[in-house]
């Protein structure tokens, strides 16, 4: 079964620490997001890339940054963490090509920043 | 920018009544439409899909049905069941791009 799977589903990270979201992908997708999800907000890109070593910011950037070194790995980095950032957050991928495809998710990584 | 407008929740319904949950878009282009579903404690999955005006898309009871006059992706259901209770969110992909825009999602509760 074809998989999107992210490391964690729940973390605690103390306001200032430097915190790694990883998620891996078993489809060899080219392409690969975050995203945020809150409630009353919906869900809102963060980064994605459309390859190895490529990265395109989002909607809402601001606070994070983003690593690709193998095309299935995405790895969403909070520089500093800050109580704002308390949020699900959701890696998801998809083939190249025509936007046609929709993407497969993660199950989620639940942070909350105390 | 692309947008999408769905209908607040929550929607509350009893077993087998009819659902309905509206979704409007805004795009440049010819977009691909989406719905997904989120059940508790879960990531999204993809519900159906349509690529082109006049497409249906359906999936588990599901329908959409991609009405470009109307810029419009309402998904229905005949007959929910309480397993349908979820969250479920409308999308689009425009025309040569990855990216997929949501819109805010649409909670729905199924009573006995």
């Amino acid at each position: 079964d074809v998989k999107v799977t992210q490391s964690s589903r729940y973390l605690v990270k103390r306001t200032g620490e430097k915190v790694f979201l990883e998620c891996v992908q078993d489809m060899d997708h080219e392409n690969m997001f975050w995203y945020r999800q809150d409630p009353g907000l919906g869900l809102r890109l963060i980064y994605f890339s459309y390859d190895v070593k490529m990265k395109e910011k989002g909607d809402i950037p601001e606070g994070y940054s983003v690593s690709r070194e193998k095309k299935e790995r995405f790895s969403l980095i909070l520089e500093s963490a800050s109580t704002n950032q308390t949020s699900m957050y959701l890696c998801a991928s998809t083939t190249g090509g025509s936007g046609a495809y929709g993407y497969t998710f993660g199950s989620g990584t639940r942070l909350t920043v105390v | 920018g692309d947008s999408v407008t769905q209908m607040e929740g929550p929607v509350t319904l009893s077993e087998e009544a009819f659902l309905t949950i509206n979704c409007t878009y805004t795009a440049t282009g010819y977009p691909s439409l989406f719905w997904y579903v989120q059940y508790p404690g879960e990531g999204l999955q993809l519900l159906l899909k349509a690529t082109k005006a006049d497409d249906k898309g359906s999936n588990k009871g599901f329908e959409a049905t991609y009405r470009k006059e109307t810029t419009s992706f309402h998904l229905e259901k005949g007959s929910v069941q309480v397993s349908d209770s979820a969250v479920y969110f409308c999308a689009l992909s425009s025309t040569g791009f990855q990216k997929l825009v949501f819109g805010t999602g649409t909670r729905l509760l199924v009573s006995p």
